[in-house]
């Protein structure tokens, strides 16, 4: 079900940037690219999404290629709480699938001090 | 104040019982969802209710049976509990289902253990 490719882990130092990528090159046009993160003993928690258009919030930056099958999430400075496991999903716009998050393994990322 | 609380934390039972999971969102949102994470760590969608409607019903044994009261609860009630029922369950609400543009809000998650 899981239609992205992740890196299993990644590893960054405290306050630097940290660059988090995703494949997806099945994405079908109406498909948007979302990123979920999960902290130790919690539940997932929404980072960003987009369709076309880099994004930017006030948690990370979300880089999308221009023909749509590969991603990056950037966090600018990765802080202790930030390490996590961090999810690439394609949710469907439309169809069968509408309404369902596909999580896949997801890159653990480790922030060292 | 907690979003998306479920109660209880922790749930150890032995083969056989039945028990609930309950869950309340505070959000005011339309959309709640059941979501297992196994012990492999991968998170799937079990259902959803919008508005006390089911709307997804992702083939789950019947022995799992969602019930929604009011558009701010979702319980999940497993019959005949089963050893591979051990998992994580996270319960998540969202403003609809079917926006892109409405991001999920997931509780703390329930561990079940099935001896």
């Amino acid at each position: 079900d899981a239609k992205t490719t992740q890196p299993n882990s990644m590893e960054s130092n405290e306050e630097e940037p940290v660059h988090l990528p995703c494949n997806h090159s099945t994405i079908s046009g109406t498909d948007y690219i979302h990123w979920y993160r999960q902290l130790p003993s919690q539940g997932p928690e929404y980072v960003i999404h987009g369709l076309t258009s880099n994004v930017n919030n006030r948690m990370a930056s979300l880089a999308i290629a221009e023909d749509r099958k590969s991603s990056t999430l950037i966090l600018h400075r990765a802080t202790l709480r930030d390490a996590a496991v961090y999810y690439c999903i394609l949710r469907a716009d439309r169809g069968s699938t509408l309404g369902r998050l596909y999580f896949g393994r997801g890159t653990q990322l480790t922030v060292w001090p | 104040d907690t979003a998306v609380s479920q109660t209880p934390k922790y749930l150890v039972t032995q083969m056989g019982n039945d028990k609930s999971i309950k869950c309340e969102q505070n959000l005011g949102h339309d959309t709640m969802y059941w979501y297992k994470q196994d012990s492999k760590k991968f998170l799937k969608i079990m259902f959803s209710y919008n508005n006390k409607e089911l709307i997804i019903n992702e083939t789950v044994p019947n022995r799992f049976s969602p019930k929604s009261p009011d558009k701010a609860h979702l319980n999940l009630h497993i019959n005949s509990l089963e050893l591979g029922d051990s998992a994580v369950y996270f319960c998540a609400s969202s403003q609809r289902w079917d926006d892109n543009n409405s991001p999920l809000h997931f509780g703390n998650g329930t561990r079940l253990t099935v001896t």
